[in-house]
């Protein structure tokens, strides 16, 4: 089945700063990759997603890119901001198999200091 | 619009005990999932429904058993519980199960099992 790796697990930045958190994924049939913000109680939220016919989108500060041949996707979060501190997660399609849903990596806590 | 919600809000529940989850959503979506989180492990997929009348198994499923009789409610029960599904359960709905529609996040129901 599909396996996604994500890191760092902790990223600490200043405020103001960009933030990079990085995916990679096994099963080359994934075709959609979302990307949830998930605050301390609360439940997961979509923040950007992307589709494998595409290389890259942004919404405001925020931008995900995708390298099909290299099986990775990255979020970047420029101009960080104290409300951008969450955990995020990435994850990917699975199709087939008998399990039609998503994987998740195991997520990224991201700090941001004042 | 409710959205998708989830109840109860929070449990605890005897090992050996029978517990259903409760799931409902009024978007209409046609595909619903139970994820369940555990810290350090993101989220895991338990299982899913593509529509009303089918359900299929996830990452996850030993001990948990679903049912879909109708478009909105989405049960997970769990026969038999044990500590080890001491977790928090989110329930997911999409509007289609093809894998790349956005999937949104019910608020979740902390379940421990002593």
């Amino acid at each position: 089945g599909e396996n996604v790796e994500q890191h760092p697990s902790t990223l600490s930045v200043q405020e103001g700063d960009s933030a990079v958190i990085k995916c990679t994924y096994s099963d080359s049939a994934s075709n959609y990759f979302p990307w949830y913000k998930q605050e301390l109680g609360k439940r997961p939220q979509l923040i950007i997603d992307i589709r494998s016919n595409v290389g890259e989108k942004k919404d405001q500060r925020i931008a995900v890119t995708l390298n099909k041949t290299a099986k990775h996707f990255s979020l970047h979060i420029t101009e960080t901001q104290p409300e951008d501190s969450a955990v995020y997660f990435c994850a990917a399609s699975i199709r087939g198999g008998g399990a039609d849903g998503l994987t998740f990596g195991k997520g990224t806590h991201l700090i941001i200091q004042p | 619009i409710a959205g998708i919600t989830q109840a109860p809000t929070s449990q605890i529940l005897a090992a050996g005990r029978r517990m259903t989850l409760r799931c409902t959503q009024d978007m209409r979506h046609n595909a619903m999932y139970w994820y369940r989180q555990d810290l350090g492990l993101g989220l895991r997929l338990i299982h899913y429904s593509n529509t009303a009348g089918t359900t299929g198994k996830g990452e996850v499923p030993d001990g948990y058993s679903v049912s879909r009789a109708n478009t909105d409610d989405f049960p997970l029960t769990l026969a038999s519980a044990v500590p080890s599904q001491t977790s928090v359960y989110f329930c997911a709905s999409s509007l289609s199960g093809s894998g790349s529609d956005t999937q949104y996040f019910g608020p979740g129901t902390r379940l421990t099992v002593l």
